[in-house]
């Protein structure tokens, strides 16, 4: 599985747009971008995925580049309860008998602020 | 509710008394594995297991064992705790072919 490069911490205000990113460019072309986020020892929590094109879902957006090789996560509406530790994963798990195996690197520690 | 539940969820513990850490998830998920997560090290896998009765090793088995009698339920079995297994566990479980996968509550374990 490709390795990701996120920045250690963040800060954003509360009611702001929070926009992590993830670099990852060695990802090679059957591997997805995930997103897990983990809320101080609680059990990693999925976000949102993608293989190519931009997605959003009720929590979040996710941008990806038209080479691949970066991401960003935007929370558009940051709320003290987003207040965790992010990661960026890219896997090519699936059916027929591979390994669900999520790698976590370091992520990034969101704080938002009042 | 879609849910991972886990038992205890926190324990303490002293070398060598063997203890069993419960899983179970209400999703007919066929798969389902542990990690554990220690300071810089980030998550590691344990065991996983594909569907009933088959089971396979992560990366860091070595004292630990699992088994998959049921869909629903995934045991972490700890028959001689060491010190150096004082973590954070994390049971997951997935469909096959999806993409979401749920993560349980934690159990902290300290082994003295």
């Amino acid at each position: 599985d490709a390795k990701t490069t996120q920045p250690p911490s963040m800060d954003c205000a509360e009611g702001r747009a929070a926009n992590l990113p993830c670099n990852h460019s060695t990802i090679s072309g059957n591997e997805y971008v995930y997103w897990y986020r983990q809320i101080h020892s609680q059990g990693p929590q999925y976000i949102i995925h993608g293989l190519k094109n931009n997605e959003t879902n009720e929590m979040a957006s996710l941008i990806i580049t038209e080479d691949r090789k970066s991401s960003t996560l935007i929370l558009p509406h940051a709320t003290l309860r987003d207040t965790a530790v992010y990661y960026c994963i890219v896997t090519s798990f699936g059916s027929g008998g591979s390994n669900y195996k999520l790698t976590f690197g370091k992520g990034t520690l969101l704080t938002v602020n009042p | 509710e879609a849910q991972v539940t886990q038992n205890p969820r926190y324990l303490i513990t002293v070398t060598g008394k063997k203890l069993t850490v419960t899983c179970s998830q209400n999703m007919n998920h066929e798969y389902m594995s542990w990690y554990r997560q220690d300071p810089g090290l980030g998550l590691r896998q344990i065991y996983y297991s594909m569907n009933v009765e088959v089971t396979d090793k992560g990366d860091v088995p070595e004292g630990y064992k699992v088994s998959r009698k049921e869909k629903r339920n995934f045991p972490l079995i700890l028959e001689s705790p060491s010190p150096n297994q004082t973590s954070l566990y994390f049971c997951a479980s997935i469909a096959s072919g999806s993409y979401e996968q749920y993560f349980g509550p934690g159990t902290r374990l300290t082994v003295t």
